[in-house]
């Protein structure tokens, strides 16, 4: 199957600090990919829908000024957490939808982010 | 309303037993179900996508059905083994996913 990558899988910062995560797809492209995040003991949830050469497209109560997506590249986008505090601390996962198969996605191993 | 909900929660089995779990879901605006299967560190891995109503599939000795006008769909793994262990995730969505919190297995050897 394809392969989605994440970088970094665990990270640790002080409050008010910037944060980028990566995820690539590393044996396809991608014009569309997805960021989740996972508060503990529940589901994942859909935060942001990043295109490739245009704006991300955010889900309702996601602040877009705080969660910066950036897609430059058929293989990359990349989130970054602005002025982290304490309550962003959550796991971040990525998925990207391959084309010609229907509604296949992978996902990347995801980022565990710890705001101190 | 797009909750997905999953249930056992969590289920230990003995290595051998065949188990089953349940996902539910909304049945209005259906486009697929997705099974994946998560383990820890790791990417979860796309078991099934199903998207017609009585849809059965299998890998190896896990099967799921869909029911679309009830809003369900079953996972089973049949004779369980260790390396089986994971959490199963169950999504809605065609693009966008719509996730359920997960059922975590532990089979003992």
């Amino acid at each position: 199957g394809a392969v989605v990558s994440q970088h970094p899988s665990r990270v640790i910062c002080k409050s008010g600090t910037s944060v980028k995560i990566e995820c690539r797809s590393l044996d396809f492209q991608a014009t569309t990919m997805f960021w989740y995040r996972q508060f503990p003991k529940q589901s994942l949830m859909l935060m942001a829908t990043s295109n490739e050469g245009s704006k991300a497209t955010y889900e309702q109560g996601v602040e877009k000024d705080k969660f910066l997506i950036n897609h430059a590249s058929l293989t990359l986008s990349t989130l970054t957490v602005t002025s982290a505090h304490p309550e962003d601390s959550s796991f971040y996962i990525c998925s990207a939808p391959t084309s010609g198969r229907d509604y296949e996605q992978y996902f990347g191993p995801g980022t565990r982010l710890t705001v101190t | 309303i797009l909750n997905v909900e999953q249930s056992p929660q969590s289920l230990h089995v003995q290595e051998g037993d065949s188990t089953n779990f349940t996902c539910s879901f909304p049945s209005s605006n259906f486009y697929a179900l997705h099974w994946y299967r998560w383990e820890t560190a790791k990417s979860p891995e796309a078991l099934f996508v199903m998207t017609l109503n009585g849809d059965e599939k299998k890998k190896g000795r896990i099967s799921a059905t869909l029911n679309t006008k009830e809003g369900y769909s079953y996972l089973y793994i049949k004779g369980s083994q260790p390396e089986d262990s994971a959490t199963y995730l169950c999504a809605r969505g065609s693009n966008q996913f719509y996730f359920g919190t997960g059922t975590s297995l532990t089979v003992i050897p």
